[in-house]
């Protein structure tokens, strides 16, 4: 089965840049690979996702490996409310023609002032 | 706020029982998806439902299953709750083919408690 490892925690400087990385070593050609944080109390919220490419958006940027076994969640600079729990997700399709959804176990960000 | 709601909050059963949890997905959206939360990990995907049909299943037993309706509002349906099943359960839904490029809308979660 597709897995995704990610280190357990990692710590910032307020202003700095932040490299969160994530194994999936097992990716298929056709999986997608997304980034969703979740802060206390709430749901995950979308950050980024890519295929084989290098992406940007307005929260983040992600890098892509070319062998896509895998991949780093880069914030340009990180603020105290980017603090949560970062997950690094594939989206797998399946031999029935559907797909499913695997989580890592996630990144906790520490952010300090 | 996504514009996903689920209903209840919080719920507290007893081994054995059985339990009904509802989500009403963001306007537009045709696609829906169930995650269990357990206490300091990570989603686990229970299934996915396109325009009301199952695509997708994660290593859930066949005493999880769900519902799609029309109006692509959604339920999660446990029989025979067992301690374990003790989980935040959140639905998250998506506009458009079930691909695995689409960006997922989750609710805020029912925080369930099997006693």
């Amino acid at each position: 089965d597709a897995k995704t490892t990610q280190p357990n925690s990692m710590e910032s400087n307020e202003e700095e840049p932040v490299h969160l990385p994530c194994n999936h070593s097992t990716i298929s050609g056709t999986d997608y690979i997304h980034w969703y944080r979740q802060l206390p109390s709430q749901g995950p919220e979308y950050v980024i996702h890519g295929l084989t490419s290098n992406v940007n958006n307005r929260m983040a940027s992600l890098a892509i490996a070319e062998d896509r076994k895998s991949s780093t969640l880069i914030l340009h600079r990180a603020t105290l409310r980017d603090a949560a729990v970062y997950y690094c997700i594939l989206r797998v399709f399946t031999d029935t023609g559907g797909f499913k959804t695997i989580f890592g176990a996630g990144t906790r960000l520490f952010v300090k002032a | 706020e996504t514009g996903v709601t689920q209903s209840p909050t919080h719920l507290i059963k007893t081994r054995g029982q059985q339990v009904t949890l509802r989500c009403s997905s963001q306007s537009g959206h045709n696609t829906v998806s169930w995650y269990q939360q357990a206490l300091g990990q990570g989603p686990q995907f229970i299934f996915q439902y396109y325009r009301e049909e199952e695509n997708g299943r994660g290593n859930f037993p066949p005493r999880f299953s769900g519902l799609q309706f029309p109006n692509y509002s959604s339920e999660l349906n446990v029989n025979a709750l067992e301690l374990d099943d003790s989980a935040l359960y959140l639905c998250a839904s998506s506009l458009g083919l079930a691909g695995g490029y689409n960006e997922q809308f989750f609710g805020p979660g029912t925080r369930l408690t099997v006693l």
